[in-house]
């Protein structure tokens, strides 16, 4: 079984409805966080969580939410979805050692269309 | 944050060796250089890190040069699966455990039979 799993993997949305993608993860990592990536560019950063108390804004912050239901839980939301939303999003965890390692682990993906 | 700059494409062809170069001249000295790879329809995955000297792990080698301005990811034996884009990412170790990986666009490696 993956370690770090997301779903749905794929949807497609009318503009203007609210988005729910789930991630979870069995690596009992503290740290989760959800990417962004658009056609022929790299991840971009939306949120990031080190713990369930501890929600961080990204760089690409705006018309997005993220709930920390439990240690293992990271949602992203989008209340209200918008063609340029359309991306492929991942979630990815880490568990920072203090050391400089930190890897990150992603999911498979999520594909979003928004029409 | 120290930026990174990588060719947008490279072929190889498979069992050879592939040097993947990637130019950091603004890097700091807490940066450290770690190196993801995405395959196609995946998410990254790590590949290697290091900080100041050779690195080498079962998946590939990182070459820093002396300067620390430049280093190399070195596949040994390239095969089919090692066709993904590749990132060359700084990360300062002294953000206060702010996990940032900022990721360009990449190297795309595209590897023939």
């Amino acid at each position: 079984d993956a370690d770090v799993t997301q779903t749905p993997r794929n949807r497609i949305t009318k503009t203007g409805k609210r988005i729910m993608l789930e991630c979870s993860q069995t690596k009992g990592h503290d740290r989760m966080y959800w990417y962004r990536q658009d056609p022929g560019l790299g991840l971009r950063l939306i949120y990031y969580s080190f713990d369930v108390k501890d929600i961080n804004k990204g760089e690409i912050s705006d018309g997005y939410s993220v709930s920390r239901q439990a240690q293992a839980k990271f949602s992203l939301s989008l209340e209200s979805a918008i063609p340029n939303q359309t991306a492929l999003y991942f979630c990815a965890t880490s568990d920072f050692g203090g050391g400089s390692t930190d890897t990150q682990y992603f999911g498979p993906g999520t594909r979003l269309t928004v029409l | 944050d120290a930026k990174t700059t990588q060719p947008n494409s490279m072929e190889s062809n498979e069992e050879e060796p592939v040097h993947l170069p990637c130019n950091h001249s603004t890097i700091s000295g807490t940066d450290y250089i770690h190196w993801y790879r995405q395959l196609p329809s995946q998410g990254p995955e790590y590949v290697i890190h290091g900080l100041t000297s050779n690195v080498n792990n079962r998946m590939a080698s990182l070459a820093i040069a002396e300067d620390r301005k430049s280093s190399t990811l070195i596949l040994h034996r390239a095969t089919l699966r090692d066709a993904a884009v590749y990132y060359c990412i700084l990360r300062d170790r002294s953000s206060g455990g702010y996990n940032k990986l900022i990721f360009g666009a990449g190297t795309r490696l595209a590897v023939h039979p």
